[in-house]
């Protein structure tokens, strides 16, 4: 079965700090993706990517950075965090063949 | 402009009775429409997804959802909802089949509540 795996599965952070939010796939997929979940507004995609080494802006990029250092690993960086960045970010893998998303179970992140 | 509507925040329904779970879309284009469910603590799942064909399409755990082009909508339907039932359902739309990276836009998601 399909695998993604977020960690830390919490974090809380300063305002102006730096958060690493990290994602790996078992899954031998291509695509990833980091979508954040606000209530009011479902999932919004923050930045995705189709190959390793190679970054691509969602619908809101701004205030992060996306790293895919190799097909298994996708990082999401908040360079400096802002209170409006406390949502749940998840992390989701899909295959070239298919239209299926597999998502991980989420990180919830609290700026203060 | 794309959009995907939920317009139930919150549906609250006895176990055992039908469901109904409205979704209203706006695209130029054929759309490629999903329901995602999202249990607690967990990421979403995969309940069924439209591309083309059949209006009806099955999913799992026996939902089932229609596809109207002259409503714009993809509603979702339960002949008999369980307890287990009870959850978060999104509905999405795909703006980018392919290698256009299948980029969905969410609904902002209707909770069910599926009273004993």
């Amino acid at each position: 079965e399909a695998a993604v795996t977020q960690s830390p599965r919490s974090k809380v952070a300063v305002t102006g700090g730096k958060v690493t939010l990290s994602c790996h796939q078992t899954n031998n997929h291509d695509y990833m993706y980091w979508y954040r979940q606000d209530t009011g507004h479902g999932l919004r995609l923050i930045h995705y990517s189709y190959v390793a080494d190679s970054t691509e802006k969602g619908d809101i990029p701004d205030g992060y950075k996306a790293s895919r250092p190799s097909q298994e690993n996708f990082s999401l960086i908040l360079e400096l965090a802002s209170l409006s960045q406390t949502a749940v970010y998840f992390c989701a893998s899909r295959d070239n063949s298919a239209e299926t998303l597999y998502f991980g179970s989420g990180t919830r992140l609290t700026v203060l | 402009a794309q959009s995907v509507t939920q317009p139930d925040a919150r549906v609250t329904v006895s176990e055992g009775a039908s469901l109904q779970l409205r979704c209203k879309y706006s695209y130029s284009a054929t759309p490629y429409l999903f329901w995602y469910v999202q249990y607690p603590r967990q990421g979403l799942q995969l309940l069924l997804k439209y591309y083309s064909g059949d209006p009806v399409v099955q999913g799992v755990n026996s939902f089932e959802a229609e596809f109207s082009k002259s409503n714009s909508s993809f509603h979702l339907q339960k002949a008999s909802v369980h307890w287990s039932d009870s959850a978060v359902y999104f509905c999405a739309l795909s703006r980018g089949y392919g290698s256009s990276g299948n980029k969905l836009i969410f609904g902002i998601g209707t909770l069910l509540s599926v009273k004993p």
